[in-house]
């Protein structure tokens, strides 16, 4: 198993432009979401989604789109970047779908991260 | 509103040195907390859990509903202990899960 993938490992924008980036699992896990991680701010949540075709606002959620349409990716989408959202941004995965443990259900499984810079 | 709060942003020990990483939680409901690792150029992975009760890489961490407090402990640190460390705590909301500003622990050999 990957686990949990993101792409891409790193990228620069423009003020302005848009771009998606990419997470996808292949644990069948349910819930995904998706943070970002800025110096002496630890990690935030932007949005999460408990299941294919349901999502929700995390704590920023300004600036970002997401969708679920299966099980297994995530993407987020800049539709305007700016400089404020240069940051490093993780995607996360839980909760199987079928599991023998209950507290197997909440640990997170997160992806390498994106680095993100916005001119 | 939930929020988990580490006070030090570094925390600097000796080899050898007992380990006290502090987190302070205040939620009004019954928290699932968690410890966090990020090892340096590795992803963020998940330590130890409160409800496991469990020792991980000799850490430990005891939930004090009393002091709403989360601390992650060591009795000797280990040069490989250096990373960042997260608390974070899990609403009865599934995935709204709050993480703190962390702590960078650095092991002087």
């Amino acid at each position: 198993n990957a686990g949990v993938t993101q792409t891409p490992k790193f990228q620069v924008l423009k003020t302005g432009q848009s771009m998606t980036l990419q997470c996808a699992q292949d644990m069948n896990h349910e819930y995904m979401s998706w943070y970002r991680q800025d110096p002496g701010m630890g990690l935030r949540l932007i949005h999460y989604s408990v299941g294919a075709g349901i999502t929700d606002q995390g704590e920023v959620p300004n600036g970002y789109n997401v969708s679920r349409s299966t099980t297994e990716d995530f993407p987020l989408r800049l539709l305007s970047a700016a400089p404020s959202q240069t940051s490093v941004y993780f995607c996360a995965s839980s909760k199987p779908r079928t599991s023998g443990l209950q507290s197997s259900y909440n640990e997170q499984f997160f992806g390498p991260g994106t680095r993100l810079t916005v001119l | 509103a939930q929020r988990v709060t580490q006070p030090e942003k570094l925390l600097s020990v000796f080899k050898g040195a007992p380990v006290e990483l502090k987190c302070n939680y205040s939620y009004s409901g019954s928290p699932e907390l968690f410890w966090y690792v990020q090892y340096s150029r590795q992803r963020l992975q998940l330590l130890l859990r409160h409800i496991s009760r469990e020792s991980i890489k000799g850490f430990t961490a005891d939930l004090n509903k009393g002091e709403t407090s989360f601390h992650l402990k060591k009795p000797f640190a280990q040069e490989e202990d250096s990373a960042m460390y997260y608390c974070a705590l899990r609403s009865g909301g599934y995935q709204k899960v709050t993480f703190g500003t962390g702590t960078k622990l650095q092991v002087i050999p």
